[in-house]
């Protein structure tokens, strides 16, 4: 099993909501990662998580928290987004994040704050 | 911070042609990725390149790590129409640890 899969596959929130998004990998992998990605554009990376802990945070604004329960999940916590936020959410994991690692990424969620 | 080149920034081929890209660096990376994006999907690896040199095929696709560690290329042979997409490269280095460097993407177009 070399997926990655995310749920849900499309979002529509108000700048007052909270939700979550959410990613699983049964892939035995321990770094996950959330990206964000504007069209046509190269995705950017937001969090990553090695064995379960926060190990990069790249200044992402605090309205998105990101949560790792378990090896196998990542959840990504919104909260009072604004329109400017609404964009393609990625998921990848590999193996490990301590040195070169191919990144698998997930479909997405395609988020729309109004 | 890296930066990455790549061009050209769009293809518009006829289908059976073959299609070459390329990503250019300042900075030396350890491994280069080649991923296809396609409209509203996640980027899906095509090749992987661990070493300076390395030549690598997948099926109609070959990728090479180029010598000085600071460029890579991909090529597509006799191109068909789901090759459609954009092709994103990414390098990463062990400096620069659980981080790739994402190249701005070619926007291949392929008329039947």
């Amino acid at each position: 099993d070399t997926e990655v899969t995310q749920t849900p596959k499309h979002l529509v929130m108000g700048m007052t909501n909270k939700k979550s998004l959410k990613c699983e990998q049964h892939m035995g992998h321990r770094a996950m990662y959330w990206y964000k990605q504007k069209a046509k554009k190269p995705p950017e990376l937001m969090f990553v998580y090695s064995y379960e802990k926060l190990s990069i945070n790249e200044s992402v604004p605090s309205r998105f928290s990101p949560e790792c329960p378990n090896s196998s999940l990542l959840n990504l916590h919104l909260h009072a987004l604004q329109p400017e936020d609404s964009a393609l959410y990625l998921c990848a994991s590999s193996q490990a994040a301590g040195g070169i690692e191919t990144q698998y990424f997930g479909p997405g969620t395609r988020l729309l704050v109004l | 911070g890296q930066q990455l080149n790549q061009s050209p920034q769009s293809m518009f081929i006829q289908e059976g042609e073959d299609v070459s890209m390329n990503c250019t660096s300042s900075s030396i990376f350890n491994t280069w990725l080649w991923y296809k994006q396609d409209p509203g999907e996640g980027p899906v690896l095509l090749i992987a390149l661990y070493k300076a040199g390395e030549l690598t095929s997948n099926g109609r696709l070959t990728a090479q790590f180029g010598i000085t560690r600071k460029d890579s290329f991909l090529n597509i042979s006799a191109s068909i129409p789901s090759d459609v997409g954009i092709y994103f490269c990414a390098g990463q280095s062990n400096t620069n640890a659980g981080k790739s460097t994402f190249g701005d993407g070619t926007t291949l177009t392929v008329k039947p």
